[in-house]
């Protein structure tokens, strides 16, 4: 099955800032790979995803880029603010959207 | 739309009980989802379903069993609860799209002691 590794475990950058959350995965099935941000004690939300018929994507201070390639992609958050503090979690799905989480990566931006 | 509901919010168990976690959606959502979530770490999948009658073991599918009579439930069922099933659960659901996005429930909080 599908093997999903994601790091760093723990990221802590000065407000302002860049973040960067990268994450492999190991079956060449996958073509789905949505982010998600997790705040304690709520459901995880999907912050941005990228298909694999994209190399990147934006939304305003947010990106993913994917190497298929290489089995890659990235998160990359620019001008991070206290409240992009929380656990974000990468994720890789097929055509049944059945889907594979990395551990996350818990982030602390520091005013 | 109520989205994806799931009862209880909060549960305790003692080893070797029985209980269903249920999940809802009024999405009219063909795929369905659960997923365990420890301290610490990501999600791992359960259980999934494509549709109506149809269910897949995930990652994680000891002690678990599902269910898919309707579009709309998922139950979960655990047949003898321990220590190890200690954890939050979430169910999620899409449209039966390939790579379209999942929508969470609010959890269950599980205790077993």
């Amino acid at each position: 099955g599908e093997n999903v590794e994601q790091h760093p475990s723990t990221l802590s950058v000065q407000e302002g800032d860049s973040a960067v959350i990268k994450c492999t995965y190991s079956d060449s099935a996958s073509n789905y790979f949505p982010w998600y941000k997790q705040e304690l004690g709520k459901r995880p939300q999907l912050i941005i995803d990228i298909r694999s018929n994209v190399g990147e994507k934006k939304d305003q201070r947010i990106a993913v880029t994917l190497n298929k390639t290489a089995k890659h992609f990235s998160l990359h958050i620019t001008e991070t603010q206290p409240e992009d503090s929380a656990v974000y979690f990468c994720a890789a799905g097929d055509n049944f959207n059945k889907f594979y989480f990395g551990s996350g990566t818990k982030l602390n931006v520091k005013p | 739309n109520a989205g994806v509901t799931q009862t209880p919010k909060f549960q305790v168990l003692k080893t070797g009980q029985s209980m269903t976690l249920q999940c809802a959606q009024d999405m009219n959502h063909e795929y369905m989802s659960w997923y365990r979530q420890d301290p610490g770490m990501g999600l791992r999948l359960i259980h999934y379903s494509v549709g109506a009658g149809i269910t897949d073991q995930g990652e994680v599918p000891n002690g678990y069993n599902v269910s898919r009579s309707t579009t709309e439930d998922f139950p979960l069922r655990l047949l003898s609860a321990a220590p190890s099933q200690t954890s939050v659960y979430f169910c999620a659901s899409s449209y039966s799209v390939a790579a379209s996005e999942q929508y969470f429930g609010p959890g269950t909080r599980l205790t077993v002691t």
